[in-house]
């Protein structure tokens, strides 16, 4: 049961440099998101779609890009890293009806230099 | 701004202890989840509930939900050491987009929890 896959697991980039975290769901949910988690704040929401070509802004969009051309892959893209992006970064898939359940993946621990 | 505010942020305790954390917002939700992350690890779901003053048991984890639907909490009798690790609260408030209803997520801070032995 594979679930929810994250690569790479860690991740050291330098300042300015850009790079993708992706995300793959082998459960054939619609609703796809991404967190980054930093101490003290919970998980926050970067991004979300809720169906392949749909995606959409959370709270903290700023410095990424999201894409979904299908329904399986959701890659995250930091287009110019830098040190306010060091997190630790999940990619969460569920059902997005009533009461959704996320099922998460194992996480991307970011530096960025 | 947090939506949900969840306390305590962190709690140390001896085993056999009972403990109970809150999660608390001025905000209505459809539902709240309750979630466990160990270190190295995504968070994993323990209880959604869903109907104001709701009470779910799973084993010695106590989950209630608020008659207004506006908070939470989780009582953890006789803490053992396997409980140790991070709880965070998540409520969801349902959105409506081309016809399509989803439900999206809001976090808590998180509750470090450690049980000594």
């Amino acid at each position: 049961n594979a679930g929810v896959t994250q690569t790479p697991k860690f991740q050291v980039l330098k300042t300015g440099q850009s790079m993708t975290l992706q995300c793959a769901q082998d459960m054939n949910h619609e609703y796809m998101s991404w967190y980054r988690q930093d101490p003290g704040m919970g998980l926050r929401l970067i991004h979300y779609s809720v169906g392949a070509g749909i995606t959409d802004q959370g709270e903290v969009p700023n410095g990424y890009n999201v894409s979904r051309s299908t329904t399986e892959d959701f890659p995250l893209r930091l287009l110019s890293a830098a040190p306010s992006q060091t997190s630790v970064y999940f990619c969460a898939s569920g059902l997005g009806g009533f009461g959704p359940e996320a099922f998460f993946g194992q996480g991307t621990r970011l530096t960025v230099v | 701004t947090q939506l949900l505010e969840q306390s305590p942020q962190f709690l140390s305790i001896q085993e056999g202890e009972n403990l109970t954390v809150y999660c608390n917002s001025s905000s209505v939700f459809s539902s709240l989840q309750w979630y466990r992350q160990e270190p190295g690890e995504g968070p994993v779901l323990l209880v959604t509930v869903v109907t104001g003053g709701e009470v779910k048991k799973l084993k010695r984890l106590t989950f209630q939900f608020g008659d207004a639907r506006k908070d939470s909490s989780l009582h953890i009798t006789a803490a053992q050491p396997g409980d140790t690790g991070l709880y965070l609260c998540a409520g969801t408030r349902q959105y409506n987009a081309g016809g399509t209803s989803y439900g999206k997520l809001t976090f808590g801070q998180g509750t470090i929890l450690t049980v000594h032995p």
